[in-house]
């Protein structure tokens, strides 16, 4: 089975950009959507179908992704942005879904 | 607006059997894929597996031997059991729904329940 890996932590000045990174080979069939859990709290969709934001999403999140390896960028990053973002994704089997480990935002 | 809540034990022995429910409202359950997920304590998101009203799904196949998800429309409720449970089952467990628009793996799980705790204990 194929797996996500995320760097565990990035941290960002106040109202600069940021890029989490999510690499797998299963990246190069197909597209990762992207989640924000801060504690106690349910998980948010930020980022879906290669780089569709939900209703209600701020349009400072968005998405890239080149060979095995996706992104999510946050531009001008809010306090409220820190929390962990997971990146999920087919197996390369194309029969389930797999998250990578997350990683922690800290804003600065 | 769809709402969803879960529900369970909260504390369980080892070799029991776990079951969970999603409560459902705001919606029609056929309008949704079914989505079960859980955290570790300290750990990551889990995909356990997926379920729709038309009974096509798939399960994470490291734990498929164990899991049964199922939906009973008429009390507007998904429902989780998992097998022989030991304390590495322990955790949060979401429910979340993705619209029913012939592809699963596009839209993403946009409706999540707040979770429900699971410990395993002897």
């Amino acid at each position: 089975s194929s797996q996500l890996t995320q760097d565990p932590a990035v941290s960002v000045a106040l109202g600069q950009t940021v890029r989490l990174t999510c690499q797998g080979d299963s990246l190069r069939m197909y597209s990762a959507t992207w989640y924000q859990l801060k504690p106690g709290q349910a998980p948010v969709l930020v980022i879906y179908g290669q780089n569709n934001r939900p209703s209600g999403i701020p349009d400072r999140f968005s998405a890239s992704s080149s060979g095995n390896t996706a992104s999510l960028i946050i531009s001008g990053a809010q306090a409220e942005d820190e929390a962990d973002y997971y990146c999920n994704s087919r197996d390369t089997s194309a029969q389930y879904l797999i998250f990578g480990g997350g990683t922690k935002v800290t804003v600065l | 607006q769809l709402q969803l809540q879960e529900s369970g034990p909260g504390l369980l022995k080892p070799s029991e059997t776990l079951s969970l429910a999603c409560s459902v409202s705001g919606g029609s359950i056929s309008d949704y894929y079914w989505t079960w997920i859980r955290q570790a304590p300290g750990k990551g998101l889990e995909w356990i597996g997926y379920m729709s009203s038309d009974e096509s799904g798939s399960y994470n196949p490291s734990l498929r031997s164990r899991i049964t998800i199922s939906i009973d429309s008429s009390k507007n409720q998904i429902s989780l059991k998992l097998a022989s449970v030991t304390a590495a089952d322990s955790g949060k467990y979401f429910c979340a729904s993705t619209p029913n628009t012939g592809s699963y793996y596009f839209y993403g799980m946009e409706v999540w329940g707040q979770g429900t705790a699971v410990s395993v204990s002897s």
